[in-house]
C-alpha cells in the first residue's frame, strides 16, 4: 500500500541554523509533491510544489528537493528562525485528470530555539 | 481575497448523535475537499468534489458520512450517527485548478474540531 514516512520526533534546532525535513514514500509514483506549514489549531498553508521532473525549487530561505530514484524529497530551511517553529507536511498527488487530492504524510514538528 | 470559511470551529457531542460542518470556500474555486484530520496525524481525504459533483468519495465512511455541495459553492458534511473514533479536525480546502491540469495549490480553512464523548 502507498506510504508516505516523515519523521515524528520533533526537530530542535538553533536560531540562525538550516532545519532539513525528510519525506520518504513508498508504493507511489507522484506527478508532484507539495510542503505545506500547519500551525497549531489552523489549516495547512501551501509552501512549495515540486514536479516530478524537477530536482530542485526555491523560495526565499525554503529549498526542496525531489529525488524519484530515492522516493524522497527534503526540505530545507536556512538561516532558521524561531518564528518558522511549526508542522511541516508534505504531501504527494498523482498525475492524470480527474483525482487531485494529496495524501499528506503525518508531519514533522520543528521547533527553532532562539 | 477572503479564505475559507469554515463553521462551528468547535463541537462536542455524545455517541450516537449527529453532527453538520459547513464549509464555504474562496470565491470561483470549482473544487472542494473535505479532509480528517487525527490528532498527529496528516490529513486524509474524505471527499472531492467538482463544481456539485463528487471526483472521489472512496475514502468517505458512507454509513454514516455524508457530504453534498448541491450549488456548486458551499458544501456541509454531515455525521449520522457519531462514533468515538471521530474525534478529529475536519478540514475543508479549496483550489481553483481544473482537473485536466496538473498542478495545483489548495488552500485550506482553519477546520472544525469535534470531540465525540
Amino acid at each position: 500500500s502507498q506510504k508516505i514516512e516523515q519523521n515524528s520526533e520533533a526537530l530542535n534546532i538553533q536560531e540562525g541554523k538550516t532545519a532539513t525535513l525528510t519525506c520518504n514514500y513508498t508504493n507511489y509514483s507522484p506527478a508532484y509533491l507539495q510542503w505545506y506549514r500547519q500551525d497549531p489549531g489552523r489549516g495547512p498553508v501551501f509552501l512549495l510544489l515540486i514536479r516530478e521532473n524537477e530536482k530542485e525549487k526555491r523560495k526565499e530561505r525554503l529549498k526542496v528537493t525531489f529525488d524519484t530514484t530515492l522516493k524522497q524529497s527534503l526540505f530545507h530551511i536556512t538561516a532558521s528562525q524561531p518564528a518558522d517553529s511549526a508542522t511541516y507536511l508534505c504531501a504527494l498527488a498523482p498525475g492524470g485528470a480527474g483525482r487531485r487530492a494529496l495524501t499528506f504524510g503525518s508531519g514533522t514538528r520543528l521547533q527553532v530555539q532562539p | 481575497e477572503a479564505g475559507v470559511a469554515q463553521s462551528p470551529r468547535y463541537k462536542i457531542i455524545e455517541k450516537r448523535q449527529s453532527v453538520a460542518f459547513w464549509c464555504n470556500p474562496i470565491s470561483g474555486h470549482a473544487t472542494l475537499y473535505w479532509y480528517q484530520q487525527i490528532l498527529g496525524q496528516g490529513p486524509k481525504l474524505l471527499i472531492q468534489f467538482q463544481n456539485n459533483g463528487v471526483v472521489d468519495d472512496s475514502q468517505l465512511p458512507k454509513d454514516r458520512f455524508s457530504a453534498e455541495r448541491l450549488k456548486g459553492v458551499d458544501s456541509t458534511l454531515k455525521i449520522q450517527p457519531a462514533k468515538l473514533e471521530d474525534s478529529a479536525v475536519y478540514l475543508c480546502a479549496s483550489s481553483s485548478q481544473r482537473p485536466e491540469t496538473i498542478q495545483e495549490t489548495q488552500y485550506f480553512g482553519p477546520g472544525t474540531r469535534l470531540l465525540v464523548l
